[in-house]
């Protein structure tokens, strides 16, 4: 069993759109929990970090968590074409907030088709 | 406040050269952490430094891959006699103390 899990996609949604993200993790004694965004050729963008149950919001971004089913997903509001990329979903195994080391899924990739 | 910095950006090396990648992080920031990422695969972690020590090399292949932070100048990750399967992306990241963690721009390694 990988220790977190993505779907790969490609997930494809109209501009405008709502996209939904989702990803699940092995540990339950995972702490932290992050979203990439990577565009092709590019590093990591961190874009949303969450470390308590329930949603967080930052602009068109709502990162959800529930560590009860071991569960993080990202939601994107009115799509635009730039959002096209792999969103990678980071989780760190080792909890505590001062380790670090962070498990990354596969990364969904995201297509905004105008 | 520059951000990671990596250098070089490309790297090309024969089979059996060395390949020595730079990671500056960003300032005030003194955990580094190395990624690398495969074609078509996802980023896996390799180590992670602290000033002089390194905290957690578990993800480093046990032959060929070295990897410092010293008191003074960049991180450096060294991999000795390259094989075509070391080519990848290697990415450095840093953090202040918590675990959020921004990335560098990445050296791309090819081996002929």
């Amino acid at each position: 069993q990988k220790e977190v899990e993505q779907n790969s996609g490609p997930l494809s949604v109209p501009e405008g759109a709502i996209a939904s993200l989702n990803c699940t993790y092995s540990d339950q004694g995972s702490q932290s929990f992050f979203w990439y965004r990577q565009y092709s050729g590019k590093s990591p963008e961190l874009i949303m970090f969450i470390y308590s149950n329930g949603d967080k919001e930052d602009g068109r971004f709502t990162a959800q968590l529930n560590k009860a089913s071991q569960y993080v997903s990202l939601l994107i509001r009115d799509s635009q074409p730039s959002d096209s990329a792999t969103y990678l979903c980071a989780v760190n195994i080792e909890g505590g907030t001062s380790y670090g080391k962070l498990t990354f899924g596969q990364g969904t990739i995201l297509t905004v088709h105008p | 406040n520059a951000g990671v910095m990596q250098n070089p950006r490309h790297l090309v090396r024969r089979r059996g050269q060395e390949a020595r990648l730079r990671c500056s992080p960003m300032k005030g920031h003194s955990h580094v952490y190395w990624y690398r990422q495969l074609p078509e695969e996802g980023l896996k972690f390799m180590v992670y430094l602290q000033k002089e020590n390194i905290i957690d090399e578990s993800g480093m292949p046990k032959e060929r891959f070295s990897a410092e932070f010293p008191k003074e100048g960049p991180s450096i990750l060294r991999i000795q006699q390259v094989v075509r399967g070391d080519s990848a992306a290697y990415f450095c990241a840093s953090s202040p103390n918590t675990n959020i963690q921004y990335f560098g721009a990445g050296t791309r390694l090819s081996v002929l």
